[in-house]
């Protein structure tokens, strides 16, 4: 079954770090940009950053910017998120999604949950 | 970068058309021809409905389309169906060679 798969989310004390993965199975992969994006409990979705094919160019929203970190491995199918200094504002469903297009992303996973709370 | 603006809520009755509208500036919406559109029923991940401004994934009904006037880009749902009752969210790459999204329209089908 073509899927995403995320994992590594969890309760995590402000401060702390948490690394996100995401596994494709069954999709194309290594040819497309990968993004990470992520929805507070009963808010908006909110773009967090975007890896391309190769991994070469990585883009971050401001909010993140210095404090996560995007990779990939592409001979394991697998998308990253190193997430440091974690404050409460990062609270949220994490989704790893594939770029069809121009920011256009045809797969999404079923999200991964942090929670950052003392 | 600031979220794009889009009308808290929208509605309709079955089989009428409802349009929302995603307004940027000449740095995001205006400057390229990559919107995206997605559609979120509750605890779902989002769906793919409209991508590079105009065009549809294979699958997606012909009922959605989507246009760009300017720095605001349009949605529209045509032939309003139960099943289109969600939250709809667009999305543009932006001269920092970045990404936001909208804040997010809930569609209410009467």
């Amino acid at each position: 079954q073509a899927q995403l798969v995320e994992s590594g989310g969890g309760v995590v004390q402000p401060g702390k770090s948490l690394r996100l993965s995401c596994a494709a199975s069954e999709i194309s992969f290594s040819n497309y940009a990968m993004h990470w994006v992520r929805q507070a409990p009963g808010k908006g979705l909110e773009w967090v950053s975007v890896i391309s094919y190769d991994g070469n160019i990585k883009i971050y929203a401001d909010s993140v910017k210095g404090r996560f970190t995007i990779s990939r491995d592409n001979s394991k199918n697998t998308l990253y998120l190193q997430m440091n200094s974690l404050r409460p504002e990062d609270t949220a469903l994490y989704f790893c999604a594939r770029d069809y297009s121009g920011g256009g992303c045809d797969y999404w996973g079923q999200g991964t949950l942090v929670t950052v709370s003392s | 970068q600031s979220a794009l603006t889009q009308p808290a809520s929208v509605s309709g009755s079955p089989g009428q058309s409802i349009t929302i509208s995603c307004t940027g500036t000449n740095s995001d919406v205006g400057g390229y021809d990559y919107v995206s559109w997605y559609q979120q029923h509750p605890g779902k991940a989002p769906k793919l409905i409209i991508y590079d401004v105009s065009n549809r994934p294979s699958g997606v009904s012909n009922r959605f389309s989507g246009s760009k006037s300017g720095n605001t880009a349009s949605l529209t749902i045509s032939g309003l169906q139960a099943e289109d009752e969600a939250d709809y969210y667009c999305t543009s790459y932006t001269s920092s060679f970045s990404y936001v999204f909208g804040t997010g329209t809930k569609a209410t089908v009467l």
